[in-house]
């Protein structure tokens, strides 16, 4: 079964410092990958998706990740954070039958400090 | 498109008594929608994977007598918290499955007092 690592629980970033965001995955083909973002009290929204092609994508709000088949991860990243992209953010794989539902992981929570 | 919405976006209900929570895709089919439960601070746990016109298969660990689901159409399915109890309260959030993607709703945040 697919799994998902976040390793960094919480990260503390300056505001205009770039961010990367880790996450590997656990999966016996090219999953789909995705990022998502979670406001406190609010639901999930899509920053990007992989599912073939060229290994980096761009998403919303300027983030982007890499897909590195060799290190089975997709960091996510952002050249200069803003103070309002302080949030959860998740990584997710899905398996490419589709027939299966999404793998979360833990999540890491960004802070931005002024 | 694929927007997937939920009704109530937040309920407080008195302990032993049943919530429904609602889950529509309004511009898509949806045979295939996916109930999840997220405590503070946590990630998103998988409850149940709820199938059009089928029973629903519940997660280890998820007690199917106490959250009933039925997907009775292609764009609706329901969450039934019945006789919630605190510990029952928690953000749900459905997801409806479009092609290759899951599409998720706002979410509903339950509180039983």
């Amino acid at each position: 079964a697919q799994s998902v690592t976040q390793p960094d629980i919480h990260i503390t970033v300056s505001e205009g410092a770039s961010l990367e965001l880790r996450c590997n995955y656990s999966y016996g083909a090219t999953p789909y990958l995705f990022w998502y973002v979670q406001s406190p009290g609010q639901g999930l929204q899509l920053l990007l998706k992989y599912f073939s092609g060229d290994t980096l994508v761009q998403g919303i709000k300027g983030f982007e990740a890499e897909f590195k088949r060799s290190q089975s991860s997709f960091n996510l990243r952002k050249p200069s954070v803003h103070w309002s992209d302080a949030a959860e953010y998740f990584c997710a794989v899905l398996d490419n039958s589709g027939n299966t539902p999404l793998v979360f992981g833990k999540g890491t929570r960004l802070s931005v400090i002024a | 498109g694929a927007v997937v919405s939920q009704h109530p976006s937040w309920v407080i209900c008195k302990s032993g008594t049943s919530v429904k929570i609602e889950c529509r895709s309004l511009d898509f089919q949806a045979t295939t929608m996916f109930w999840y439960r997220q405590f503070p601070k946590q990630s998103l746990m998988l409850m149940a994977t709820s199938n059009e016109g089928s029973k629903a298969t519940y997660e280890q660990g998820v007690e199917k007598d106490k959250f009933l689901i039925n997907h009775a159409s292609l764009t609706l399915s329901t969450l039934t918290v019945t006789s919630a109890h605190p510990e029952d309260s928690s953000f749900y959030i459905c997801s409806a499955k479009y092609y290759n993607e899951q599409f998720f709703g706002p979410g509903t945040r339950l509180t039983v007092l």
